[in-house]
Order: structure tokens, then C-alpha cells, then sequence
């Protein structure tokens, strides 16, 4: 049973870069097709897909976001990360991180979600 | 990029009702759809697959149908603890979740 588990700063200031890290626990990210993503949730809001990564280090990011994210995997330690840059009060949100085999692109293992704050 | 939109936003209902909710893209995405459950504070549990298969461990009164671009989520007998708020999910380009539909106590 995979278990992810997301850490990082909960306050960010305007125009600076967020930083997330997940950590998996149950299993290892180099499993075969087996990707690592990214979700986010503002406040009272739905959830928007930021992207994805596999262990041997493809990316695929979300079209609205992609000039701002990078998505790294660190497979020493089992661990993935986002880096979002330029953040706005718009990116305020509750970030989760989130796994799915490829032959579905379901999430079916996620974490339990952090909440990052944009503000000075 | 494909859109997709819930119908309706939200829904009121009595223990024991049968709820539909309605899920499209934006163009055909075959059987590429999941469907989640959310309650608040908590993450999205995945409930349905590829359109119509049941997530192991998910309650037989949820089922889901459809393809191409317009798909439904069942709950044949709705229960207290399936207050919530439901999302559809396309996979056929990229990862796109529908806004949402909420299904609260009548």
C-alpha cells in the first residue's frame, strides 16, 4: 500500500518560488508506469492538475502552468518535487500529491494535501 | 485543451435516493474518465475507472457509464456517508477534473 506524504514551507511571498516535496513510502517511485503528480485545490474551489513525472524523468505539465513549474524526481531517496515560480495570491491552494499507473491516469494513491499560503 | 463540465453543481437529496450526475468533455475522450469523492478536508478518493470499472473497496450502489464525451456517476441507494462532493477526471490529453458537483442533505 503506497502512502505519499507532502512537505514544505505553508507561507510563500508574492513573486517567490513554492517548493513541495513528496515523500513515498510502500513501494518504490522507480515502479514500472507508475507516474508522480501534482494536484491543487484553492480555498472552496475544485481541483487542477499541475503535472506529472515518472521515475526515469519525463515531465508533463498542465499547458496553463507549464512556463512556471518544474517537477523533479529523486529516486535515492523516493522522493518527487514541484517548484513553482512567480507565485501570486492565485496560487494559494491546498497542493496534494498523487500517483497513477499508466495504463488508467487514475489517481489512485494520494497524499493527505498541504496548504500553501501566498502572502507578504 | 479539453474542458469538462459537471451538471448539475449541486444536488439535494434524502437518504436512500437514487443520484445521477452528469459529466462531459469537451470533445471525445473514449473511456479515458474517472470519478472522486471528496469530503471536506480530505483528499479525493478515486471511485470509478476507465468509465465504468469499480475501484476495488468502493460500495456496488456507485457505478458509471458512458464514452466518447458524455458520462454519468450512479449512486443507486444514497447513503449518509455519501455526502460529498463528486469530480470527473478526463486522461485522453493531459489531466483535466471537472468543476465539481456537490450532493448535500436535502
Amino acid at each position: 500500500q503506497l502512502q505519499l506524504q507532502e512537505s514544505g514551507p505553508g507561507l510563500v511571498k508574492p513573486s517567490e518560488t513554492l517548493s513541495l516535496t513528496c515523500s513515498v513510502s510502500g513501494g518504490s517511485i522507480s515502479r514500472s508506469s507508475y507516474y508522480w503528480g501534482w494536484i491543487r485545490q484553492p480555498p472552496g474551489k475544485g481541483l487542477e492538475w499541475i503535472g506529472s513525472i515518472y521515475y526515469s524523468g519525463s515531465t508533463y505539465y498542465n499547458p496553463s502552468l507549464k512556463s512556471r513549474v518544474t517537477i523533479s524526481v529523486d529516486t535515492s531517496k523516493n522522493q518527487f518535487s514541484l517548484k513553482l515560480s512567480s507565485v501570486t495570491a492565485a496560487d494559494t491552494a491546498v497542493y496534494y500529491c498523487a500517483s497513477y499507473d499508466s495504463s488508467g491516469s487514475n489517481f489512485d494513491y494520494w497524499g493527505q494535501g498541504t496548504l500553501v499560503t501566498v502572502s507578504s | 485543451d479539453i474542458q469538462m463540465t459537471q451538471s448539475p453543481s449541486s444536488v439535494s437529496a434524502s437518504v436512500g435516493d437514487r443520484v445521477t450526475i452528469t459529466c462531459r468533455a469537451s470533445q471525445g475522450i473514449s473511456s479515458w474518465l474517472a470519478w472522486y469523492q471528496q469530503k471536506p478536508g480530505n483528499a479525493p478518493k478515486l471511485l470509478i475507472y476507465a468509465a465504468s470499472s469499480l475501484q476495488s473497496g468502493v460500495p456496488s450502489r456507485f457505478s458509471g457509464s458512458g464514452s466518447g464525451t458524455d458520462f454519468t456517476l450512479t449512486i443507486s441507494s444514497l447513503q449518509p456517508e455519501d455526502f460529498a462532493t463528486y469530480y470527473c477526471q478526463q486522461a485522453n490529453s493531459f489531466l483535466t477534473f471537472g468543476p465539481g458537483t456537490k450532493v448535500d442533505i436535502k
